[in-house]
This record gives structure tokens, C-alpha cells and sequence, in this order.
């Protein structure tokens, strides 16, 4: 089945390091994102990983991937108040063809304290 | 190099009037996904359009909606007879055919109301 999970909200303070987690449960996924989305505002296609890979880093951002526990994490380190918005976790799972749509979570609400 | 581009942001409409809302993708994307967003739910796909063909629809309710990607010209997504229950916010997102056709990039949405 197709399904994805993320705690909705987390807080942390301004500097400190903020984690993000996912869990998915379909095993063919082949990719796996993260989008921010501000107030009011689309998506913005933070990072992405393929499932082939257990990490990426992209300057303050990195993601974890366990493939066995079907579980997404994104680490941003420093974080600042300009990153409070909603995270949301995206698979794709892509049947034989060309099925290209992507599964999203609920959305973590980040909100940065100074 | 323009982003993608929806029109128009926000949409009001009576219940029983139709809603057009379009998509022009990023420059040299051809394929265009259309998603919703409801109050309080995640984003759903809708549909996945090429160039003039609908590639997967399985996400389109099966009356009052429709898509369409001509030739030239933005994609449309249609809603005829509206209802309030279609009050959501409506993302358009376009990949390229080729390279990172796998990465979607998202427009700012239209948000339509119905009253």
C-alpha cells in the first residue's frame, strides 16, 4: 500500500539542529523528497535521494535514508527562522510504465524560536 | 529562466459554475503533473499529462474534472458544476522529459474557493 508518515509539528531553537522524520511504507520506492512550503506559498523542492543511496549532503541539509526500516530523515543544521514552514516527505514509486506520481505526509510544521 | 506558472493564485466561484485553472510549465519541461491540496489533508495527485496525452489520470475523480496539455498553450484543468467540497488549493508541477525527469517542480498554486 501506498502511505506516508510524519510527525506534524517540532520546534526548536534558533542555531539549534532540526530533525525531520518520514517513514514510507511502499519498498519499490525509487525516490524519495523533501519540499518546504511557506505560508501561502507552492512547494519548493528542497533535496531528493534515490533509493540506492543511505545519505546526501547539500550545505545545510542532510538527508538519512534506511531502506530496511522504510525511514526518511532530514537533518538541517543551523537552523534559522527563516526556515520555519511545513516539510513535507514525497515518495515516488513508480509502477511499470510510466507512473510518475508522487505520495506525499501530512506536512512537519517547523517553527524556529529565537 | 521563469519558474512555473499558474493562473490565476486565487479563484472564487459559485456552487454550479466552472473553474478553469492553468499550468504553463518551466521552459523546456513537456510533462505536467496536476496535484491537490485540501484544508487540513496532504497533496494528492490529480493527473500526469504529456504533450497533447493524458499518461495517468488515476487520481482525477470520476465526474466534473478534466485535464488537457495541447499542443501549444498552458495545461487546463477543468471543473464544471462546481461544489464546495472542491475548495483546495491546486498545484500545477512540470519536470523535463529527459535528465531529471524525475525531479517536479511546483508553481504557487491557485487556490479556489466556492461559496
Amino acid at each position: 500500500g501506498e502511505d506516508v508518515e510524519q510527525s506534524l509539528f517540532l520546534s526548536v531553537r534558533e542555531g539549534d539542529s532540526s530533525v525531520i522524520n518520514c517513514t514510507y511504507t511502499d519498498s519499490s520506492s525509487t525516490y524519495l523528497y523533501w519540499y518546504k512550503q511557506e505560508p501561502g506559498a507552492g512547494l519548493q523542492l528542497l533535496t531528493y535521494i534515490f533509493s540506492n543511496m543511505d545519505m546526501k549532503q547539500d550545505q545545510r541539509l542532510t538527508v538519512l535514508l534506511n531502506k530496511k526500516d522504510k525511514h526518511l530523515s532530514l537533518r538541517i543544521a543551523d537552523t534559522q527562522t527563516g526556515d520555519s514552514a511545513i516539510y513535507f516527505c514525497a515518495e515516488m514509486a513508480p509502477d511499470a510504465g510510466n507512473n510518475r506520481k508522487l505520495i506525499w505526509g501530512l506536512g512537519t510544521s517547523l517553527a524556529v524560536n529565537p | 529562466n521563469a519558474g512555473v506558472m499558474q493562473n490565476p493564485r486565487h479563484l472564487v466561484r459559485r456552487r454550479g459554475q466552472e473553474a478553469r485553472l492553468r499550468c504553463s510549465p518551466m521552459k523546456g519541461h513537456s510533462h505536467v503533473y496536476w496535484y491537490r491540496q485540501l484544508p487540513e489533508e496532504g497533496l494528492k495527485f490529480m493527473v500526469y499529462l504529456q504533450k497533447e496525452n493524458i499518461i495517468d489520470e488515476s487520481g482525477m475523480p470520476k465526474e466534473r474534472f478534466s485535464a488537457e496539455f495541447p499542443k501549444e498553450g498552458p495545461s487546463i484543468l477543468r471543473i464544471q458544476q462546481v461544489v464546495r467540497g472542491d475548495s483546495a488549493a491546486y498545484f500545477c508541477a512540470s519536470s523535463p522529459s529527459q535528465g531529471a525527469s524525475y525531479e517536479q517542480y511546483f508553481g504557487p498554486g491557485t487556490r479556489l474557493t466556492v461559496t
